[in-house]
């Protein structure tokens, strides 16, 4: 199975700063590398599919990048209802399979 | 409008089995797949199996022994059994909507919490 590595695990932010999240996968995923939000008590939210393809709906501050076994996912300016768990998932090979997340809390 | 919502048991005794049901709206089973997606509490998440779109399925191979996905495409619903359910199957369990070759889940369902206990 892929395992997906996720850091920091948890990352404390000030509101209005750029972040990045890493995802590393322990083999070639291509570009079937995909991001969730959760929030507390919520279902989880897809962010970006593909890697870094944009999502209806999805604030434009949100951005993915990397191929392969690397993967960025970037907020520009963070605001406080970003404030969640970020999780990457992985559909190149089966079963898919999700990171442990990383957790955005406040500074 | 996209809809899934799962249904089922809360609890379930050890060694049952758990039998669940997602009933979707807002598109069709078959031009969709449907998954089953678990989270234990405080802890990322788990994919279950696959429904795809044509009726054929995929499982994750850690519970593919216990495992059963299956759909009703007349009534939108997709089923979920798992056997011989043990403490640590307890979580919430999700069914998603898979849009896409590669594994993005667009849609997601409220969730069902399941707790295995006596």
């Amino acid at each position: 199975d892929v395992v997906l590595t996720q850091s920091p695990a948890t990352l404390s932010v000030t509101p209005g700063e750029r972040i990045s999240l890493s995802c590393r996968a322990s083999e070639s995923v291509d570009t079937y590398l995909h991001w969730y939000q959760q929030k507390p008590n919520e279902s989880p939210r897809l962010l970006i599919k593909y890697a870094s393809q944009s999502i209806s709906g999805i604030p434009s501050r949100f951005s993915g990048s990397g191929s392969g076994t690397d993967f960025t996912l970037s907020i520009n300016g963070v605001e406080l209802e970003d404030l969640s768990i970020y999780y990457c998932q992985q559909g190149n090979s089966l079963p898919d399979t999700f990171g442990a997340g990383t957790k955005l809390e406040l500074k | 409008q996209v809809q899934l919502k799962e249904s089922g048991p809360g609890l379930v005794q050890p060694s049952e089995t758990l039998s669940l049901t997602c009933t979707v709206s807002g598109f069709s089973l078959t031009s969709y797949s449907v998954s089953w997606v678990r989270q234990p509490s405080g802890k990322g998440p788990e994919w279950m199996g696959r429904m795809w779109y044509d009726g054929d399925t995929a499982y994750n191979s850690a519970l593919k022994s216990r495992l059963s996905i299956s759909r009703d495409t007349s009534k939108n619903q997709v089923f979920l059994k798992m056997n011989s359910l043990q403490t640590d199957d307890t979580g919430t369990y999700y069914c998603t909507r898979d849009p896409y070759y590669g594994g993005v889940m667009d849609a997601w369902g409220q969730g069902a919490s399941v707790t295995v206990s006596s």
